[in-house]
């Protein structure tokens, strides 16, 4: 079984039209949830640390919320330059390895 | 912030053979991570180099398969040995931020293609 499931796997957008993508973990003593944008030929690039449930992170269109079983991300009126794969990964306990999700792909068409 | 370059960026390789994956790193850092990105699957953590001792494998990933070697506390190198088919994967470097557990800067990768 996973450890970190992210849905849905792909999702189109219309520029402007908001929504979220999911992210559920069942990790026992979470230490850290972390979400990165992968573009194209990149490496992922760090967005967000969440630590504990209720905890909210804003940046630009970008926010991110934490529960016990899962985060979201919200992206309100996205533009085009939002396409990217989004990636979910969590700390568990005292280790520092991180365990990623295998992405949600977002596209957003003008 | 830290900036990760690698080289090759990309290569088409022959089965059997084998190919070495450098990644420089702008600042020192202890602790450089190696990723393997397949298509469709998770990012997926290798091996933790730590400089002047031997790296740290995860579960399914061998020392025969991938040595690593870290001379210093900017440079790091993963070999993949005898490859075949099934090691074609985006293969990446990693930092992490002092003070910022979690929080990784990745290089932009090596894409292999094994043939």
């Amino acid at each position: 079984e996973d450890q970190v499931t992210q849905s849905p796997e792909a999702l189109r957008l219309q520029e402007g039209e908001s929504s979220s993508l999911n992210c559920s973990y069942t990790v026992s003593g979470l230490r850290g949830l972390f979400w990165y944008r992968q573009d194209p030929g990149k490496g992922p690039e760090f967005l967000f640390t969440l630590y504990s449930a209720g905890e909210e992170k804003e940046k630009e269109r970008l926010k991110a919320t934490l529960t016990k079983k899962e985060s979201f991300l919200h992206i309100t009126a996205p533009k085009p330059e939002d396409s990217a794969t989004y990636l979910c990964a969590v700390q568990e306990g005292s280790n520092y390895k991180l365990t990623f999700g295998k992405g949600t792909l977002l596209t957003v068409n003008p | 912030s830290a900036v990760i370059s690698q080289k090759p960026s990309r290569d088409i390789c022959q089965r059997g053979t084998s190919l070495t994956i450098q990644c420089q790193v702008d600042s020192q850092v202890t602790m450089m991570f190696w990723y393997r990105q397949q298509p469709g699957q998770s990012l997926t953590l290798i091996a933790t180099a730590n400089q002047g001792s031997e790296a740290t494998y995860e579960s399914g990933f061998v020392i025969d398969k991938f040595p690593i070697s870290r001379p210093n506390l900017t440079f790091s190198t993963l070999t993949v040995s005898n490859m075949s088919p099934e090691d074609s994967s985006i293969y990446l470097c990693s930092v992490e931020k002092q003070g910022a557990p979690g929080e990784l800067f990745f290089g932009e990768g090596s894409r292999l293609t094994v043939l």
